[in-house]
């Protein structure tokens, strides 16, 4: 098993629909959580980061954190073109130090 | 956020020669500096970590003796690429992080094409 695991994609999605973007890991002892997206042949970029269960909320974008069931996941309401992009989600592990790991990311596609 | 500068964007070098990247944090000291590497299509690969003053660890399959990693101040770490061959052509990625449990935050990566 894979320590994060995403869905390669993939995803599309019309303009204006809600982009569903999950992530599973398997470190329970994982603390922090991040979601960052990279542009084909750019490096990444942080959007969002989680360290508590629930909702998190900064724009059109929402991470959700369910340390129970071990994912987190991130909305994107009101997708756009310019969504079109590799979605990373990176786990910070217990007893990692600040290295993070990466799952290998969802491809998102937002169609005109 | 804060900022990582990496040096150069993009390179190209002839087999065999060797190729430094820099990696720099412009409005942080970084306690510990990330190198990957992204082959097309592909997700990141980590290939080392270096904290300031000490010698680099590397993941498995990583070769040291190759990827020569340097970190001697906080704010700027180097990835030394040596005889470099072809397939050493990739998109290099750094990121640093201050504290931790913290996010880490990329330099602009750095496209290494070896003819």
């Amino acid at each position: 098993q894979k320590e994060v695991e995403q869905n390669s994609g993939p995803l599309s999605v019309p303009e204006g629909a809600i982009a569903s973007l999950n992530c599973t890991y398997s470190d329970r002892g994982s603390q922090s959580f991040f979601w960052y997206r990279q542009y084909s042949g750019k490096s990444p970029e942080l959007i969002m980061s989680i360290y508590s269960n629930g909702d998190k909320e900064d724009g059109r974008f929402t991470a959700q954190l369910n340390k129970a069931s071990q994912y987190v996941s991130l909305l994107i309401r009101d997708s756009q073109p310019s969504d079109s992009a590799t979605y990373l989600c990176a786990v910070l592990r217990n007893n990692a130090g600040n290295m993070l790991t990466f799952g290998g990311g969802t491809r998102l596609m937002v169609k005109p | 956020g804060a900022v990582v500068s990496q040096h150069p964007s993009w390179v190209i070098c002839k087999s065999g020669t060797s190729v430094k990247i820099e990696c720099r944090s412009l409005d942080f000291q970084a306690t510990t500096m990330f190198w990957y590497r992204q082959f097309p299509k592909q997700s990141l690969m980590l290939m080392a970590t270096s904290n300031e003053g000490s010698k680099a660890t590397y993941e498995q399959g990583v070769e040291k003796d190759k990827f020569l990693i340097n970190h001697a101040s906080l704010t700027l770490s180097t990835l030394t690429v040596t005889s470099a061959h072809p397939e050493d052509s990739s998109f290099y990625i750094c990121s640093a992080s201050w504290l931790w449990d913290t996010e880490a935050f990329f330099g602009q990566g750095t496209r290494l094409t070896v003819v």
